[in-house]
């Protein structure tokens, strides 16, 4: 079982904005930097966001993260349907000495 | 441009054991960790461990203590995961990941293509 949660879904139209949540605790999200990774259906995943809320060199700044206390948060504005995807949430957790990842979140365009 | 080059899908017995390579180029092999992450069917991420392309300490998930081992080849800039006692629910598709880390922070900022291993008799 995971350490971060997440929600299973979420979706918009295209065009439109779509925000998702990772909750964690003292241990994890609250003192360590949080990471996002998108994976497309049948591939790797990739690096989104590293450090709460910087963009590797390549992705668009329509994606954005940020973290408050023991929660962080993705957001995809001018959504396309190349977005579908599933997104993760990742970082270290102190008392488990291990990295963690989240539950994972399956982003529809409608 | 950075590049990590996964082995090829294996199908194993149960008890047996799998040794997954992932060969890198377009960077300096040494200056960077590598993390082993892996994704049953229609699961989450797991990570199992990293090891330090450096000086080959690691780091295994309390999970997999004592029945995998990372290493890498400096020479052929290679990583290898080897993961034994193979059960049914280590099936998967495993990847190796690139970790940027320091004192402060960790993220994987580039990952192999991924390696399917199914565990069936």
């Amino acid at each position: 079982q995971s350490v971060l949660t997440q929600p299973p879904s979420v979706s918009a139209a295209p065009g439109q904005k779509v925000t998702m949540s990772c909750s964690g605790s003292s241990s994890n999200i609250g003192n360590n930097y949080v990471s996002w990774y998108q994976q497309l259906p049948g591939t790797a995943p990739k690096l989104l966001i590293y450090e709460n809320n910087a963009r590797p060199s390549g992705v668009p700044d329509r994606f954005s993260g940020s973290k408050s206390g023991t929660s962080a948060t993705l957001g995809i504005t001018g959504l396309q349907t190349g977005d579908e995807a599933d997104y993760y949430c990742g970082t270290w957790d102190s008392s488990l000495s291990a990295n963690v990842f989240g539950t994972g979140t399956k982003v529809t365009v409608l | 441009q950075v590049l990590l080059v996964q082995s090829g899908t294996e199908v194993k017995e149960p008890g047996g054991s799998v040794r997954v390579s992932c060969k890198t180029s377009g960077y300096t092999f040494t200056r960077y960790n590598f993390a082993w992450v892996r994704q049953a069917p229609g699961q989450g991420l797991e990570w199992m461990g990293w090891i330090s392309a450096y000086n080959g300490n690691t780091k295994y998930a309390q999970k997999f203590q004592g029945r995998v081992t990372m290493t890498t080849d400096t020479s052929t800039s290679t990583a290898y995961l080897e993961l034994r006692s193979l059960r049914s629910d280590d099936s998967a598709v495993y990847y190796c990941a690139r970790e940027t880390s320091t004192s402060e922070t960790n993220y994987f900022d580039n990952w192999g293509q991924g390696t399917l291993v199914t565990v069936s008799s």
